[in-house]
């Protein structure tokens, strides 16, 4: 196990709803970056979080947003659901920026 | 263009046999970095071994060997004497040299089962 851990582990939602997801990063780690994994896909870069401040975005609409703690804790924030953003959203820590990335065991969303 | 391309969607192989999963790359960076990670039905990235590109020796993890071939841009991982437990999700990812957040991008994905 890395250390990292992600809640809730399952979610149901409904078009237009919101969604908060939560990561606990390692500890010591002030680095954590969130990843959207789509069914049958490689996961895909949503933003990172550096110091509580983002550090970097992926493709994804303004509606996709997040925070970082002074733990370095972390949130992901989804507004108005769509049915496309059924994923599992995965979270890793690191060390620092460039550091290696050790994931949570990530959250399952499904938007109905 | 991809910047990840793994080809095999699916691969099966048995028991206590080697297999190759295949990876290609494509960046115009001098400094980047090469992964592989496992991931399980219970969805979890494991981390199993990493290559960089100034690295001369073929990187080593136990049963994992990544055979790292820069001027074909590929970055294959060997795994020796497969085990049920191997039988999973695997993918290939890049962290390139430039870019504020260094974020990994992933392929596909091969999906690898181990026949007894």
């Amino acid at each position: 196990e890395t250390g990292v851990t992600q809640s809730p582990t399952h979610l149901i939602k409904t078009r237009g709803q919101q969604v908060t997801l939560r990561c606990s990063s390692q500890s010591g780690h002030n680095t954590v970056s969130w990843y959207q994994q789509a069914l049958g896909q490689g996961p895909q870069f949503i933003f990172q979080y550096y110091r509580e401040e983002e550090n970097g975005r992926g493709n994804f609409p303004p509606r996709f947003s997040g925070l970082q703690f002074p733990n370095y804790s972390s949130e992901l924030n989804v507004n108005a659901l769509e049915l496309d953003d059924s994923a599992l959203y995965l979270c890793a820590s690191s060390l620092a920026v460039s550091s290696e990335q050790y994931f949570g065991p990530g959250t399952r969303l499904t938007v109905t | 263009a991809q910047k990840i391309t793994q080809t095999q969607p699916g691969m099966f192989v048995q028991e206590k046999e080697a297999v190759t999963l295949d990876c290609t790359y494509d960046t115009s960076d001098q400094s980047y970095g090469l992964f592989w990670y496992k991931q399980p039905s219970s969805g979890e990235m494991i981390f199993l071994i990493y290559q960089g590109s100034y690295d001369e020796q073929n990187a080593t993890e136990g049963r994992y060997s990544l055979n790292f071939q820069k001027a074909r841009k590929s970055a294959n991982l060997v795994i020796s004497a497969s085990q049920l437990g191997d039988s999973a999700m695997y993918f290939c990812a890049m962290r390139e040299g430039t870019g504020s957040a260094r974020q990994l991008t992933f392929g596909s994905g091969t999906q690898l089962t181990v026949l007894p």
